[in-house]
């Protein structure tokens, strides 16, 4: 039973340019949400996608865009790289259902330089 | 005021002692409560879901205390390997169940 799987890995990518970072959710979830995660903070929620749409969103710009594909995994796209920008990015994925605990991927660790 | 509190810590505690960690919340409409473990620079992971009537799972014992909006994590008899940071999260109703992290409360057991 295939967890969350997230790649890649680690990317290190120069200010103004843009970044695409990929999810497949855990065998059986339908839902994905992304997580920006700072060095010594809680994961943030970026946005949340449940049958291919955004249904909710964190605060974060529109800099920051995704997308879910018809077999429920998921793209994070962040445009016009920031130097803040560089974070542990974290997929999780769960049931659309009450009580459905997250379960993450090992993450994308961002760096902007 | 953070819709999700938890003291950062450090705590550093002797191995074998007892540990608990406080999470406040302040949405009412709070539903689902969980606990996570993030080790340094990895992913968090489930460590227990969060029951109205409390519930245990080996040395770890997670309370809810709803009038207080309130959730707690004890560790008896403190392992080396339950150093890490503790995540409380809250799941609220309604509107697509929107998930909310703690900062995190770090554990430091030590020899």
């Amino acid at each position: 039973d295939a967890g969350v799987t997230q790649s890649p890995t680690h990317l290190i990518k120069t200010r103004g340019q843009q970044v695409t970072l990929r999810c497949s959710p855990k065998s059986g979830h339908d839902t994905v949400s992304w997580y920006q995660q700072a060095l010594g903070q809680g994961p943030q929620f970026i946005f949340q996608y449940y049958e291919e749409e955004e249904r909710q969103r964190g605060n974060f710009p529109d800099r920051f865009s995704g997308h879910q594909f018809p077999n429920y995994s998921s793209e994070l796209n962040v445009n016009a790289l920031l130097l803040g920008d560089s974070a542990l990015y974290l997929c999780a994925s769960n049931f659309e259902t009450a009580n459905s605990p997250l379960h993450f991927g090992n993450g994308t660790r961002l760096t902007v330089t | 005021r953070k819709e999700v509190e938890q003291d950062p810590g450090p705590f550093n505690v002797p191995e074998g002692a007892t540990v608990a960690f406080n999470c406040t919340y302040s949405n009412s409409a709070s539903q689902s409560f969980f606990w996570y473990r993030q080790d340094c620079r990895k992913e968090p992971k489930l460590l227990m879901s969060v029951y109205s009537s409390g519930n245990e799972d080996g040395r770890f014992t997670a309370q809810l205390n709803r009038a207080s909006q309130y959730i707690s994590l004890l560790i008896r008899d403190s392992k080396l390997s339950d150093s890490a940071t503790y995540l409380c999260v809250v799941r609220y109703s309604g509107g697509y169940q929107k998930v909310t992290f703690g900062t995190g409360t770090k554990l430091q057991v030590i020899p």
